[in-house]
């Protein structure tokens, strides 16, 4: 079964307002969630390190006014896109590590993804 | 940087078909190497990984060997199915960190 969940799948907004996404892990606590963004023919691109009970960690280029993320407990990590715009029309995906498995005892799952939509 | 440059699609085959996703890679070190699928409303999930040069990762008839001397690791099925239909991503991981970088994916069809 899943592992992470995130929803919702697909949502469309209105340019200017706001969106929230959550990504939960189902099984297990995690003190740490990425969350990447998909532009079409674009690569996967990592926008932010969500650390729980602390500030999220963005990379270089990823507005942390606009794209808001809080960790507030173990299981849930929240994406949200603030006064959001057409150029925001996007796919993004959360990720999370389990330790003590694969490949440098890290083992990485992701959400279902979120496609939105900004009309 | 570190960076995936796989090819692109979409790709459409007939049923037992060979398959062939191309995959290199440019980084620092030695990183470990990854395929992910995408199935139609499904998450992402690792297909299968290599961690050292010539290592061959291997899953589901799926196979991908890490090439150091060339950066590659491309992906090769000698027989795809219909349930093959899914978007494929090539990606990279260094050291310790659990941040990935991805390829652009790319979206194969298989046709009965």
């Amino acid at each position: 079964g899943a592992v992470v969940s995130q929803h919702p799948s697909w949502v469309i907004c209105k340019s200017g307002t706001s969106v929230k996404i959550e990504c939960r892990s189902l099984d297990f606590q995690a003190t740490t969630m990425f969350w990447y963004r998909q532009f079409p023919k674009q690569s996967l691109m990592l926008m932010a390190t969500s650390n729980e009970g602390s500030k999220a960690t963005y990379e270089q280029g990823v507005e942390k006014d606009k794209f808001l993320i809080n960790h507030a407990s173990l299981t849930l990590s929240t994406l949200t896109v603030t006064s959001a715009h057409p150029e925001d029309s996007s796919f993004y995906i959360c990720s999370v590590g389990v330790l003590g498995q694969g490949v440098s005892g890290n083992t990485i799952y992701f959400g279902e993804g979120s496609w939105l939509t900004v009309v | 940087g570190n960076s995936v440059t796989q090819m692109e699609g979409p790709v459409t085959l007939s049923e037992e078909a060979f398959l062939t996703i191309n995959c290199t890679y440019t980084a620092t070190g030695y990183p470990s190497l990854f395929w992910y699928v995408q199935y139609p409303g499904e998450g992402l999930q690792l297909l299968l990984k290599a961690t050292k040069a010539d290592d061959k990762g291997s899953n589901k008839g799926f196979e991908a060997t890490y090439r150091k001397e060339t950066t590659s690791f491309h992906l090769e099925k000698g027989s795809v199915q219909v349930s093959d239909s899914a978007v494929y991503f090539c990606a990279l991981k260094q050291g310790g960190s659990e941040k990935l970088v991805f390829g652009k994916g790319m979206k194969l069809t298989v046709n009965p």
